[in-house]
């Protein structure tokens, strides 16, 4: 049940855009978004709830394709403090997240 | 305001030693829970509690782990004895709410390695 995120690493220049996807092989309920610098604790980014709501945080946004069960995760004009490692967490219903094994992103000069 | 407070940052142990992890939540915060992260792998859930009650436990290897929430604040994990396989970071977090859906603010997490 455990969700597969897509790509597993990606190397940006600063300004590039990012696509992260998040994809599930069972019916979703919400979605949840984490990003995890080294060493540090994951930090919470933003829920998705079915219906297909799409959701902004600056320049990062996120949407929900309930026909795909799938997430997709939009880092636009990518800042060095982007670097870090992105979790998906799926919920099915019963309050309990599973997460991704993560997409390792490093943003360059 | 506080976020997650967790101790000790960092464990070293012996194989077949005990251990015990220590989290303070945000005030306020119903929902607890206690995730294992492996290296390179998503947090991986290991009990979550609502209030003083654990709600859901079914990760939890109960042979050897146990948790408390006394008061429904703060909480301990216990591993006694723990093995090589152990060697992880435990991180907790909490979140307002008790239908587990809520962002979830996690703690800084305490690394252990088990020699």
């Amino acid at each position: 049940q455990q969700p597969v995120q897509s790509p597993q690493a990606v190397i940006l220049r600063e300004g590039e855009d990012a696509v992260i996807n998040c994809s599930s092989s069972k019916a979703l309920y919400s979605v949840h978004w984490y990003r995890q610098k080294h060493g540090e604790a994951p930090v919470f980014l933003m829920i998705l709830l079915k219906g297909g709501e799409q959701k902004g945080h600056e320049k990062i946004s996120a949407s929900f394709n309930e026909k795909k069960q799938q997430s997709s995760l939009y880092l636009t004009a990518s800042q060095l403090s982007y670097s870090g490692t992105y979790f998906c967490g799926t919920e099915y219903g019963e309050g309990k997240l599973i997460f991704g094994q993560g997409t390792e992103l490093s943003v360059k000069p | 305001e506080a976020g997650v407070v967790q101790s000790p940052r960092y464990k070293i142990i012996e194989k077949k030693q005990p251990v015990a992890f220590w989290c303070n939540p945000i005030s306020g915060h119903n929902t607890l829970y206690w995730y294992r992260q492996n290296l390179g792998q998503g947090p991986e859930l290991l009990i979550r509690y609502e209030n003083e009650e654990a709600v859901d436990d079914s990760q939890l290897p109960k042979d050897r782990f146990s948790a408390e929430r006394l008061k429904g604040v703060d909480s301990t994990l216990k591993i006694q004895p723990a093995e090589l396989g152990d060697s992880a970071v435990y991180l907790c977090a909490s979140s307002f709410g008790t239908s587990g859906r809520g962002e979830q603010y996690f703690g800084p997490g305490t690394r252990l390695t088990v020699t």
